[in-house]
């Protein structure tokens, strides 16, 4: 069964950088693609981004100026980078599995709320 | 951006109830959708990706229709531990996009 755990700092500075990682077990992170998706308090998800098995990404065209995603292989890890933060940034943090076969989400970490606050 | 509105926002229901919620898409989108579970302090859970097809462990009283921009969400016969929020998400293009969900609470 895959796992998925985000880690990271709970409380950002503004204008700081947020950064996560997404330990992955039980599976190859070169065998799939992953993705970081966000869920400000009470609010809907939205897509951060994707990285692929080739190590390409794609990202939100709203975050795509400020966010980096990449993977570390010998570490089996996924890593999202979030400059210039503000109390907009302020959300759950998931990563998540795209399908083997279709851009949907079938395995989910279990998300790590990051509060950007001075 | 594909916007998907959700119907309703809130349901009031019960244990037995047959139980529908609709997406809709700003575009068509043809079968590319999923809809997902979410309890509160959980991460989302698949239930349904295509349209139509029942992820694997999925219980059969869920299901899932549409194509184009009207989808649908049925739970055939409501349990106890359906009441959660759902949501749909669209991945026909980029940027992937979700509805707003649609809460389901006891009625």
């Amino acid at each position: 069964q895959v796992q998925l755990q985000e880690s990271g700092p709970g409380l950002v500075k503004p204008s700081e950088t947020l950064s996560l990682t997404c330990t992955v077990s039980s599976v190859s992170i070169t065998a799939y693609s992953w993705s970081w998706i966000r869920q400000p308090p009470g609010k809907e998800l939205q897509w951060i981004g994707y990285i692929y098995h080739s190590g390409s990404a794609t990202y939100n065209p709203s975050l795509k100026s400020r966010v980096t995603i990449s993977v570390d292989t010998s570490k089996n890890q996924v890593s999202l980078q979030l400059r210039y933060v503000t109390a907009a940034d302020t959300a759950v943090y998931y990563c998540a599995r795209r399908s083997a076969m279709e851009s949907h989400f079938d395995n989910w970490g279990q998300g790590t709320l990051v509060t950007v606050s001075s | 951006d594909i916007q998907m509105t959700q119907s309703p926002s809130t349901l009031s229901a019960s244990v037995g109830d047959r139980v529908t919620i609709t997406c809709r898409a700003s575009q068509s989108i043809s079968s590319w959708l999923a809809w997902y579970q979410q309890k509160p302090g959980k991460a989302p859970n698949l239930l349904i990706y295509k349209a139509s097809s029942l992820e694997s462990g999925v219980p059969s009283r869920f299901s899932g229709s549409g194509s184009g921009t009207e989808f649908s969400l049925t739970i055939s016969s409501l349990q106890p531990d359906d009441f959660a929020t759902y949501y749909c998400q669209q991945y026909s293009s980029y940027p992937l996009t979700f509805g707003g969900g649609t809460k389901v609470e006891i009625k």
